[in-house]
């Protein structure tokens, strides 16, 4: 069964320390993973994408990394700010079909205190 | 910024209505969704469009219809609003492209809320 599973759940961290988010995944055959941010009430906003090739991504202060052999993956978020608190989720796109099959994690909470 | 927009952003409304949400997007894109979410799961897909006048179902069984009649818009619709409909849903929106590298990306809007009471 494809699965992405996120963890942790939730976590609270204080303002200007880093952190990392994990996310594993069942998904086959794979063709690309994404992480998305969404904050409380928003629509969730792409932050990387990185197909089979990639390792890694970054996009400011959140850098993304991929292992396609034991299927696992890494939001590392650097000097965390009050307007990083969201829910990161992670997302897995299969090649079943032309178009590709997405796969959505729970997300994980974050909370940024000051 | 995406362009893609939602209305309403919440609606509050009593068991037996009908209800249309509307989507909107200025991208040109083709290939347009509807994700329905609650509270700490994750998002479930219930319609998708590849194009004028396609419309699929998803992997989440709902009673909600929609239609694609333009490019740019994707209304979703319940004709008898439940109490079990209350939830967030989020339209969203990607290029298809049939050959060359496509990643496919995902462009949100920013969600309607219902509430049926």
């Amino acid at each position: 069964k494809n699965q992405v599973e996120q963890s942790p759940q939730s976590l609270i961290i204080l303002e200007g320390k880093n952190c990392t988010l994990q996310c594993n995944y069942t998904v086959s055959p794979f063709s690309n993973l994404r992480w998305y941010k969404q904050d409380t009430g928003r629509g969730p906003v792409s932050l990387t994408i990185m197909t089979f090739s990639e390792n890694t991504k970054s996009n400011g202060r959140y850098t993304a990394t991929l292992d396609a052999d034991t299927k696992q993956s890494s939001l590392h978020i650097t000097a965390s700010q009050l307007s990083d608190s969201a829910s990161y989720i992670c997302v897995v796109s299969d090649r079943g079909s032309t178009l590709g099959r997405l796969y959505f994690g729970r997300g994980t909470q974050l909370t940024v205190w000051p | 910024e995406a362009d893609i927009y939602q209305t309403p952003r919440y609606l509050v409304i009593g068991t037996g209505k009908k209800i249309t949400l509307e989507c909107s997007q200025t991208m040109g894109h083709d290939k347009m969704y509807w994700y329905q979410q609650d509270p700490g799961m994750e998002l479930h897909l219930i319609h998708y469009s590849y194009g004028v006048n396609s419309t699929e179902k998803g992997d989440l069984s709902s009673e909600s219809t929609v239609s694609r009649i333009r490019t740019e818009h994707f209304p979703l619709t319940l004709e008898s609003a439940r109490p079990s409909h209350t939830s967030q849903y989020l339209c969203a929106s990607s290029e298809y492209k049939t050959s060359g590298r496509n990643t496919g990306e995902l462009f949100f809007g920013e969600g309607s809320r219902l509430t049926v009471l």
